[in-house]
């Protein structure tokens, strides 16, 4: 089955620097990877995600890119502000398992700091 | 709010007890999946419905889980003869899967946070 890592586990970085999250993935069948966000007590929230029929998505300071032959895609933070504060998961999917179900990584706990 | 509900939002129970939780998905979505979460994880998929039908079981659902979704709208995930390993929070995550697009937006609920005393 599909199995995902993510790194790094926790990030600081300084209001307004940039910050980049890695997943890898195991299954070359998985062809659809998202991004959610969770706060503190909050729900998971879908902040972007790509397909695998695409190299790179972006979204105002939200970009996220996809090597297949390499397994792993990235989330790209730009001009981070103290609101990008959460923990930050990545999951794969596949059509052919686990009927489009998504395995999730770890998360990464993103701390902005003003 | 139109979103994903569940319910309870927290609920404690004793080791050995059955306990039942709902999720409402969005209306007019057709599939809804179950997920637990513990701490410091990401969600791990349990199971998934397609309308009333359970198409797909994790191998981490024990015989002790059973989830039903009689009518295609709510669905219940009960857990028989708790264990304190079940403590965790579950989600409820909904979508709208039709035509010939493979993949759409989860949804996800608030979750019902469990503790196994």
């Amino acid at each position: 089955g599909e199995n995902v890592e993510q790194h790094p586990s926790t990030l600081s970085v300084q209001e307004g620097d940039s910050a980049v999250i890695k997943c890898t993935y195991s299954d070359s069948a998985s062809n659809y990877f998202p991004w959610y966000k969770q706060e503190l007590g909050k729900r998971p929230q879908l902040i972007i995600d790509i397909r695998s029929n695409v190299g790179e998505k972006k979204d105002q300071r939200i970009a996220v890119t996809l090597n297949k032959t390499a397994k792993h895609f990235s989330l790209h933070i730009t001009e981070t502000q103290p609101e990008d504060s959460a923990v930050y998961f990545c999951a794969a999917s596949s059509r052919e398992n686990y009927g489009q179900n998504f395995v999730f990584g770890p998360g990464t706990r993103l701390s902005v700091l003003p | 709010d139109t979103g994903v509900s569940q319910d309870p939002r927290h609920k404690i129970t004793k080791r050995g007890q059955n306990v039942t939780f709902r999720c409402d998905p969005i209306s007019e979505h057709n599939r809804l999946y179950w997920y637990r979460q513990t701490l410091g994880q990401g969600p791990e998929f349990l199971t998934y419905f397609q309308n009333e039908a359970q198409l797909e079981k994790s191998r981490l659902l024990s015989d002790r889980f059973s989830a039903e979704r009689p009518k295609g709208s709510f669905s219940t995930l009960e857990i028989q003869r708790t264990e304190q390993g079940d403590s965790a929070m579950y989600l409820c995550a909904s979508s709208l899967v039709s035509g010939g697009r493979a993949y759409n937006e989860q949804f996800f609920g608030p979750g019902t946070r469990l503790t196994v005393l």
